[in-house]
């Protein structure tokens, strides 16, 4: 089993549409929690961090859910803009501060 | 302006031929690391390092070096590259170890083939 595991994709959804990514993770020592967007050759750039108390950045949200080991994004109102490919990351745990991601979500969000 | 570099940005090399991919950064960051991209693999972290003269294996870190002499400076070391590490070579680097303000900043990329 992967240590952090996200939803295959592709998503392909219509502007304005609503979409939401799902990622579970393994190891119940991890710290911290994140949501990173790659565009296409391009280095990863932070969206959110991901908080238990869940947190809200204009039209993008994230909750975190320890207990379940669950971390969620959704994205309201989805722009041209948006599609990128979506990558969940959760740092550290037992064994020291490794960084894990998941293998990432493409979305395409289409006119 | 802060940024993470990597250089270089593209390299074609032979098996076997040492060869060392430098990165650094100028944010006074304690926390850098260095992961390939493989298609259909995802990002894997290579090594990390918490401050200078500490490292540690990352999930695949065999056939590579590191070393943190100084704390904006962390270089990729291949002493013999084989074909299976043509990748894409992402350096990044964080502020804190862990807490608050860890998320980490990402270098622009090394494009790697080894023929």
């Amino acid at each position: 089993r992967k240590e952090v595991e996200q939803d295959p994709g592709p998503f392909n959804v219509p502007e304005g549409a609503t979409v939401a990514f799902n990622c579970t993770y393994s190891n119940s020592a991890s710290q911290s929690f994140f949501w990173y967007r790659q565009d296409c050759r391009k280095e990863p750039k932070l969206l959110m961090s991901v908080y238990s108390s869940g947190n809200e950045d204009g039209r993008f949200t994230a909750q975190l859910n320890r207990a379940s080991q669950y971390i969620s994004l959704l994205i309201r109102d989805s722009k041209l803009s948006d599609s990128a490919t979506y990558l969940c990351v959760v740092n550290g745990g037992t064994g020291g501060f490794k960084t894990i991601f998941g293998a990432g979500t493409r979305l395409f969000v289409k006119a | 302006e802060a940024q993470v570099t990597q250089n270089p940005r593209y390299l074609i090399t032979v098996t076997g031929k040492k060869l060392t991919v430098t990165c650094s950064q100028n944010m006074n960051h304690e926390y850098m690391s260095w992961y390939r991209q493989d298609p259909g693999l995802g990002l894997r972290q290579i090594y990390y390092s918490m401050n200078v003269e500490v490292t540690d294996k990352g999930d695949v870190p065999e056939g590579y070096k590191v070393s943190r002499k100084e704390k904006r400076n962390f270089p990729l070391i291949l002493e013999s590259p084989s074909p299976n590490q043509t990748s894409l070579y992402f350096c990044a680097s964080s502020l804190s170890v862990a807490g608050d303000y860890n998320e980490q900043f990402f270098g622009p990329g090394t494009r790697l083939t080894v023929l």
